[in-house]
């Protein structure tokens, strides 16, 4: 059964820092995708990441996938405070009935400071 | 706004209840997934329904069920329903078929509090 394990789960840094969330995942897959969440809000979609060495960016936010490693980082550069959000990494895994579901880690709740 | 509406926002119900939850999903998006965040359990695939048919089965109890119709809209029935059943429950849609990354859109979800 494939699992998907982020680290760390919280995350507390001071804006202009940077910092990176890890996401390994424990079976082949060659997509993987980050989402935020807002408090009490929906999941908004980040990245996509479809291949080995994928590296996406937008903004201060940048995800990359080593599927070899099974490990895709998203890597926060000099924090600010609209960042603070809890961040989802998800793997496609197979469901019952063999067809793919996306398999969620447990988030990073990361809370930037002034 | 990611174009997948979820009605209603908020539902208070008792235990032992049926509830309805609704789902719109982004034009021309074929399926639909539904999935349970909880604190405890944290962000749990239900449900996927492609083009009107059972897709994909995750952890979801046998006192829920759920459809998809000809507009494509989907519903998802809970029913005896039990303290433990609490959470917020997101609906997402996908435009591509098996092969292709797809993303998935998720609507604004429903919060259900089961007293």
């Amino acid at each position: 059964e494939l699992k998907v394990e982020q680290n760390p789960l919280f995350l507390s840094m001071q804006e202009g820092k940077n910092y990176t969330i890890y996401c390994n995942y424990s079976t082949t897959s060659d997509r993987l995708y980050w989402y935020r969440q807002d408090p009490g809000k929906s999941l908004e979609s980040l990245f996509v990441l479809l291949s080995n060495g994928a590296v996406k960016q937008e903004g201060r936010l940048m995800a990359s996938l080593d599927t070899k490693a099974r490990l895709s980082t998203l890597h926060i550069t000099a924090a600010v405070h609209d960042l603070s959000a809890t961040y989802f990494c998800a793997v496609d895994g197979w469901a019952e009935g063999g067809s793919e579901k996306l398999v969620f880690g447990k988030g990073t709740k990361l809370t930037v400071n002034p | 706004d990611s174009g997948v509406t979820q009605t209603p926002k908020h539902l208070i119900t008792a235990t032992g209840q049926r509830v309805t939850l609704r789902c719109s999903p982004r034009s021309g998006d074929l399926s639909v997934y539904w999935y349970q965040q909880s604190l405890d359990q944290g962000l749990q695939f239900l449900i996927q329904y492609y083009n009107g048919e059972e897709r994909a089965k995750g952890n979801i109890l046998e006192r829920f069920s759920a459809q998809q119709f000809p507009d494509l809209h989907s519903e998802l029935n809970l029913s005896s329903l039990e303290l433990g059943d609490s959470a917020l429950y997101f609906c997402a849609s996908s435009g591509m078929g098996q092969g292709w990354a797809k993303t998935q859109y998720f609507g604004p979800g429903t919060r259900l509090l089961v007293l």
